[in-house]
C-alpha cells in the first residue's frame, strides 16, 4: 500500500467521548501534519512532527492530542470535543529537506469528524 | 501577519479556459503551491512555483509574480472532472510550513 492512510474515514462523537484518529504514511517521509479543514476556512496546521519530535503546536487546544511513535505513524487523541470541533481533519507527509527539491505535501483522504 | 486570498466560487463551462488568482502576504516566501480538492477527498498536488514565470503542464498552468505577491492557476480545455476546489498555499521560511488559503470552488458545467 503506498500514499498516506487515513483511519476511520468517518467518526461520529459525543462529547465525552475518547476517540483516536490513525494516520500512516509509506513514502519514507520524515514530516507528518496534523490539519483542521472547516468549511469557508483555510486549512488551520495542528500539529507537525519531523524524525517524531513535535517542532510546532499553534495553540491547539489540549482536548486534541498527537502522538507519533515513528516516522511512519501519526495518531490524534480525541477528548471531551466541542461541536464546533467538528470538520474534516487531514493529515499529510512530506520530505524535510530546506532548500532541497520542492516537495510539497501528501495528503490523506482524511477523517470526517461530527460531534454530537 | 500571513494572508492569502482567492475567490471563493467561480462557473465556467466545458471546453472554456478558466483563470484563479491567488494574492498572498506571508513572512518569508520559499514557493507556492496548487492542490486540487475534489469533495470528500484528499488534496492532490498541481503545481510549484518558486521563481517568477508561468510553468505549464498539460491542460493546466501555473503563473508566479513575487515582487506583487500574486499568483494564478490556468485551466484549459475544461472538463467536468475539473470541477472542484483549487487550493492556493505558500510555502513560508523554517520548516515545510505550508499557509494555505480558503480554496476556490470551481463549477464547471455542459
Amino acid at each position: 500500500e503506498t500514499g498516506v492512510t487515513q483511519t476511520p474515514r468517518h467518526l461520529v462523537m459525543g462529547m465525552t467521548n475518547k476517540k483516536s484518529l490513525k494516520c500512516e504514511q509509506h513514502l519514507g517521509h520524515n514530516a507528518m501534519y496534523w490539519y483542521k479543514q472547516s468549511a469557508k476556512k483555510p486549512l488551520e496546521l495542528m500539529f507537525v512532527y519531523s524524525l517524531e519530535e513535535r517542532v510546532e503546536n499553534n495553540s491547539v487546544p489540549s482536548r486534541f492530542s498527537p502522538e507519533c511513535p515513528n516516522s511512519s505513524h501519526l495518531f490524534l487523541h480525541l477528548h471531551t470535543l466541542q461541536p464546533e470541533d467538528s470538520a474534516l481533519y487531514l493529515c499529510a507527509s512530506s520530505q524535510d529537506v530546506v532548500g532541497g527539491l520542492p516537495y510539497g505535501y501528501t495528503f490523506g483522504s482524511g477523517t470526517r469528524l461530527t460531534v454530537v | 501577519g500571513q494572508n492569502i486570498d482567492q475567490p471563493t466560487e467561480m462557473t465556467a463551462t466545458e471546453g472554456a479556459i478558466v483563470q484563479i488568482n491567488c494574492t498572498y502576504q506571508t513572512s518569508g516566501f520559499n514557493g507556492l503551491f496548487w492542490y486540487q480538492q475534489h469533495a470528500g477527498e484528499a488534496p492532490t498536488f498541481l503545481s510549484y512555483n518558486v521563481l517568477d514565470g508561468l510553468e505549464e503542464k498539460g491542460r493546466f498552468s501555473s503563473f508566479l509574480s513575487r515582487s506583487k505577491g500574486y499568483s494564478y492557476l490556468l485551466l484549459k480545455e475544461l472538463q467536468m472532472k475539473d470541477s472542484a476546489s483549487y487550493l492556493c498555499a505558500v510555502r513560508g521560511t523554517g520548516f515545510q510550513k505550508l499557509v494555505f488559503g480558503t480554496g476556490t470552488r470551481l463549477l464547471v458545467s455542459p
